[in-house]
């Protein structure tokens, strides 16, 4: 079946450095979705890219789409406590199921 | 709007119980799906459902049972609990558009221990 692999599994930044996760479909997909989950917490979603090489901003965080649509990452610059939590990718083939990857834990220090 | 509302938010069971997590959404959405979160291994797919009366079975279905008789309502039944059924439950729903579902909106979850 379907798999979908992300790294790192966990990440320490200082605060004010960059993060960047990565997310590995084993197929092709028709779209991915990452969703930010705090401790504690639910899943929450945050944006779906759709396009072959499709690139969204949300203020300091870039979503990427790769050209194959096996691939995408989520940068965020210069992080901040807020940002800590784990963040997960979402693939979906041509079905009705979205796999999640195994999330990456971001830890930021102050 | 409460979105996707999840009770128990809390059960402990004994091996061999059966109960069943309620989930519930406001939103008029078709999709809707559980899934099982356990340490280091992310979100796994339990059953889904892409309408009333239609449920189909994902990842991880043995041992659980849905059943979708309104839009609103998605219950997981769990029939003889065992204790690798510990973990935290999520429920989730979304809608269709331009032909994709859009992003999930998730309940706060059931954390079940099984003893």
């Amino acid at each position: 079946g379907q798999q979908v692999m992300q790294i790192p599994q966990y990440q320490h930044v200082q605060e004010g450095e960059d993060f960047t996760t990565y997310c590995n479909s084993s197929t092709t997909l028709s779209n991915i979705q990452w969703y930010k989950q705090r401790p504690g917490g639910h899943p929450v979603f945050l944006i779906q890219l759709v396009k072959s090489g499709e690139v969204k901003k949300q203020k300091r965080l870039t979503f990427q789409f790769g050209e194959a649509k096996k691939n995408s990452s989520l940068h965020i610059t210069a992080t901040q406590t807020t940002d800590v939590g784990t963040y997960f990718c979402a693939g979906r083939n041509a079905g009705n199921m979205l796999t999640f990857g195994g999330g990456t834990r971001l830890m930021v220090k102050p | 709007n409460a979105g996707v509302t999840q009770t128990p938010k809390f059960q402990v069971l004994k091996t061999g119980q059966s109960m069943t997590l309620q989930c519930a959404q406001d939103m008029n959405h078709e999709y809707m799906s559980w899934y099982r979160q356990d340490p280091g291994m992310g979100l796994r797919l339990i059953h889904y459902s892409v309408g009333a009366g239609i449920t189909d079975q994902g990842e991880v279905p043995n041992g659980y049972n849905v059943s979708r008789s309104t839009t609103e309502d998605f219950p997981l039944r769990l029939l003889s609990a065992a204790p690798s059924q510990t973990s935290v439950y999520f429920c989730a729903s979304s809608y269709r558009g331009q032909g994709n579902y859009y992003g999930y909106t998730f309940g706060s979850g059931t954390r079940l221990t099984v003893v």
